[in-house]
């Protein structure tokens, strides 16, 4: 099955600078590739997401890029701001497939 | 904006006892879900469920554990004899298609002492 690895697993920046999370997985068949930000006690919420057929893709602050060949992709978090601060999860699965599997999580503080 | 909701958000019992977890997935869903998150860890499959029958499940998902879609809204999950590493946060997820954006209810966080 699916394994996903995601680095680091904590994480702090200061406030307006940029946040890298990075994930590779193990399943080439793997082509949809959300990311979920969860704050303290609360349901995780998808900020981004990515298909295979695209390389990058942006929204406002926020960026991920993939890499399909090396099977990794990486969450880019432009001019921090303290509500960045939580925990983001990626996650991967395939066509056919409908179950996520979750990278470990990594915990972003942002440092005022 | 239309929601999943589940109850309850925290239910407290005793090993052995069997606990019913329940979710009110959005509308017009057709793919319904149940993961689960121990205490600092990361979010985990359980089981799909899709026309009325389970799609996928994984090997947490054992004979201790069953789903059920009871009419067009509810849609529970049974622990039918809980342990002490059931304890977790269980979160309901809906989506209106597979593979598609999946919408995380609250969480019924169970403890089981």
């Amino acid at each position: 099955g699916e394994n996903v690895e995601q680095h680091p697993s904590t994480l702090s920046v200061q406030e307006g600078d940029s946040a890298v999370i990075k994930c590779t997985y193990s399943d080439s068949a793997s082509n949809y590739f959300p990311w979920y930000k969860q704050e303290l006690g609360k349901r995780p919420q998808l900020i981004i997401d990515i298909r295979s057929n695209v390389g990058e893709k942006k929204d406002q602050r926020i960026a991920v890029t993939l890499n399909k060949t090396a099977k990794h992709f990486s969450l880019h978090i432009t001019e921090t701001q303290p509500e960045d601060s939580a925990v983001y999860f990626c996650a991967a699965s395939d066509l056919g497939n409908e179950k996520l599997t979750f990278g470990t999580g990594t915990r972003l503080t942002i440092i005022p | 904006e239309p929601e999943v909701t589940q109850t309850p958000s925290h239910q407290v019992t005793q090993m052995g006892q069997e606990v019913i977890l329940r979710c009110v997935p959005i509308s017009n869903h057709l793919y319904f879900y149940w993961y689960r998150q121990i205490l600092g860890q990361k979010v985990e499959f359980l089981v799909s469920f899709y026309n009325n029958e389970i799609s996928e499940k994984s090997e947490i998902f054992d004979d201790q554990f069953s789903v059920e879609r009871p009419d067009g809204s509810n849609f529970t999950l049974k622990i039918r004899s809980t342990k002490l590493e059931d304890s977790a946060m269980y979160f309901c997820a809906s989506t209106r298609r597979g593979n598609g954006e999946l919408f995380f209810g609250e969480g019924s966080r169970l403890t089981v002492l």
